[in-house]
């Protein structure tokens, strides 16, 4: 079964407005998280990476203002757009290693934004 | 020394034929090889993993082949079907769950009937 959940898995927003996408192992406890975001038929560009306790590490060229992090947990990290803009509509999957032990890495469902 | 080169960017196959895709990585610090696929609209799911100190790895259908010389490996699809048709991308890591994969650029399979 799925050991890491994504939610939600679409969401509609109007421009200017902030939208929070929450990213949670079920099973096990992530002292790391990932976050991509996927254009059509792209490969997944990293954006952050998401650790406890601790300020998120992003990626040459994303803005940290506007994608904030939040892993308040070991189990929930949490992705929030701020004042979101047509052009940050994209597909945003997270993921996570570390279960049952081993360094595999899961992913989330993804969540498609769309602001309009 | 970060990036992992995916081929072919599409490929198509008949039924029943063995789809391959190769990719090939730079940097020597990685040891952990793993395969997704991904269907429209979903998160990858993990297919198959290998590790360095082995050639070869074998699940079902599917197969990874090591070359650790030449810094390539490859995944084969036997017996393709037509829900095999999805995107599949390679991967690249150090151990550990704390470290970054590294993407190759995928490659769209359609498995014609």
């Amino acid at each position: 079964g799925a050991v890491v959940s994504q939610h939600p898995s679409r969401v509609i927003c109007k421009s200017g407005t902030s939208v929070k996408i929450e990213c949670r192992s079920l099973d096990f406890q992530a002292t790391t998280m990932f976050w991509y975001r996927q254009f059509p038929k792209k490969s997944l560009m990293l954006m952050a990476t998401s650790n406890e306790g601790s300020k998120a590490t992003y990626e040459q060229g994303v803005e940290k203002d506007k994608f904030l992090i939040n892993h308040a947990s070991l189990t929930l990290s949490t992705l929030t757009v701020t004042s979101a803009h047509p052009e940050d509509s994209s597909f945003y999957i997270c993921s996570a290693r570390g279960a049952r032990g081993n360094t595999e890495a899961f992913f989330g469902q993804g969540t498609r934004l769309t602001v309009v | 020394q970060q990036q992992v080169k995916q081929s072919p960017q599409s490929l198509i196959v008949q039924k029943g034929g063995i789809s391959i895709i190769n990719c090939a990585y730079e940097n020597t610090a990685f040891d952990y090889f793993p395969w997704y696929q991904q269907f429209p609209g979903k998160g990858p799911a993990l297919l198959i993993a290998i590790r360095p100190d082995v050639s070869e790895k074998k699940e079902g259908r599917f197969t990874i082949s090591f070359n650790k010389s030449a810094k390539q490996f490859s995944l084969h699809i036997m017996d393709s079907q037509p829900g095999d048709s999805a995107t599949y991308f390679c991967a690249a890591s150090r151990g550990g769950a704390t470290n970054k994969l590294i993407f190759g650029t995928g490659t769209l399979l359609a498995v014609q009937p």
